[in-house]
């Protein structure tokens, strides 16, 4: 079974702070990536996506990937308490056909 | 906007009932997904389907089944319900297959009770 491996957290960053979540994988055949927010009793929803490697900003987040090191990052610049959330890692499955989740990472920011 | 409609937002069965979860989404979307989410194990597939009649098992698909008549709707069922499978279970949905683009688009998800 392909695994996705995010830290648990939580992670604790004050209002305008950078917030940085990681994300490794083992499937080399993936080639899609995703971020999703999930808030604390709903359900997720996507944020970022990113298909080559290096960088790729959108607002206040930056998705990073490395495929040679099986990695991908998330930036949060400027965090604020509306962003305290779990954060879920999803590399798209080598045939391109859904989504593996990581098991996600909580974020929560203090004003 | 899209909308993945689930059934039920809370259900509570006995060991060993056939269970049904319903799923419809309302955007002509090709595929849909079934996940469970649990604390600490976080999402995991268990079914999808990238079209009418057609499906796939995900990563756990043991005591379940799937069924989708209709590109529109999407099943999941509990032959016999165990403890075990008390949880969250989410559906999706989304619009391309094998594409760059592969969105998700959840329901809001039912949670299972199994006594």
């Amino acid at each position: 079974q392909k695994e996705v491996e995010q830290n648990s957290g939580p992670l604790s960053v004050p209002e305008g702070a950078i917030a940085s979540l990681n994300c490794t994988y083992s499937d080399r055949g993936s080639q899609s990536f995703f971020w999703y927010r999930q808030y604390s009793g709903k359900s997720p929803e996507l944020i970022m996506s990113i298909y080559s490697n290096g960088d790729k900003e959108d607002g206040r987040f930056t998705a990073q990937l490395n495929k040679a090191s099986q990695y991908v990052s998330l930036l949060i610049r400027d965090s604020q308490p509306s962003d305290s959330a779990t954060y879920l890692c999803a590399p798209q499955n080598q045939a391109g056909t859904a989504l593996i989740f990581g098991k996600g990472t909580t974020l929560s920011v203090s004003s | 906007d899209v909308k993945v409609t689930q059934s039920s937002r809370y259900l509570v069965k006995r060991t060993g009932e056939k269970v049904f979860l319903e799923c419809v989404q309302d955007m002509d979307h090709e595929n849909m997904f079934w996940y469970r989410q649990d604390p600490g194990l976080g999402l995991r597939l268990i079914y999808f389907s990238y079209d009418v009649k057609m499906k796939e098992k995900g990563d756990i698909p043991e005591g379940y089944s799937v069924s989708r008549e209709k590109k529109e709707r999407f099943s999941l069922i509990l032959e016999s319900a165990s403890t075990n499978q008390t949880s969250m279970y989410l559906c999706a949905s989304s619009a391309d297959w094998g594409a760059s683009n592969e969105k998700l688009f959840f329901g809001s998800g039912t949670q299972l009770s199994v006594l």
